[in-house]
């Protein structure tokens, strides 16, 4: 059954604390990305990576920090410098390919700050 | 970056009408776009896909349309069921080896019975 998987779906937070959020793929995907989606706003991008051991940043890297050691996974910590980091958060991947732009997502992760 | 936005924030149809749900783009170079479809507290869907070479493409119930003239993307949805209702995004991709993503911010579309 492949697919992209996300954990945990619910996630909360005091203020202060870092936490990382999982990404997983079995679909064999080059590249990952996470997102950050507010209420009644688009998906803003966070961080993408395109191949293992490499990232960039995306419009709002601020506060958040990525690994990509494996293919498989790419985890995603809000650390304690993200001011405002209450939202729901989803990973996606493609296969990279030439000509592939589409992005398959995972179930989301809701992280809430007490 | 380019900005991707939709005309109307909320759509309601009666339950078998069709729907139709535009998107606006200013990014000219945007060569591919798509349609995602999100339910509450899930992620996105992909429903349908274009490139730019393309000025139609159907899908089961859905159909899109591309007006490169005027920047102009619409979905289209034959028959609407109850369990279409959700929040619909367009997406587009310019050029680059990236391939980012710029998402709308959406449009609530809610079935009437």
């Amino acid at each position: 059954d492949g697919g992209i998987t996300q954990s945990p779906k619910y996630l909360f937070r005091k203020e202060g604390q870092n936490v990382t959020l999982s990404c997983e793929q079995n679909l064999n995907h080059d590249a990952m990305y996470w997102y950050r989606q507010d209420p009644g706003q688009g998906l803003r991008l966070i961080y993408y990576s395109q191949i293992v051991n490499d990232f960039q940043k995306g419009d709002i890297a601020e506060g958040y920090s990525v690994s990509r050691e494996k293919k498989e996974s790419f985890p995603l910590t809000v650390t304690s410098a993200q001011k405002n980091p209450t939202a729901f958060y989803l990973c996606a991947s493609n296969s990279g390919g030439a000509g592939t732009d589409t992005q398959y997502f995972g179930p989301g992760t809701r992280l809430t700050v007490l | 970056g380019e900005s991707v936005g939709l005309h109307l924030p909320t759509l309601s149809v009666q339950e078998g009408d069709n729907s139709i749900i535009n998107c606006a783009y200013s990014n000219s170079a945007s060569d591919y776009f798509i349609w995602y479809k999100q339910e509450s507290g899930k992620g996105p869907q992909f429903i349908i896909d274009i490139r730019s070479n393309m000025d139609k493409r159907q899908g089961q119930r859905v159909t899109v349309l591309l007006n490169k003239t005027v920047k102009h993307l619409s979905l289209q949805i034959a028959a609407t069921q109850p369990g279409d209702s959700a929040v619909y995004f367009c997406a587009e991709s310019g050029t680059g080896s990236a391939r980012q993503l710029t998402f709308g911010s959406g449009t609530q579309l809610t079935v009437l019975p």
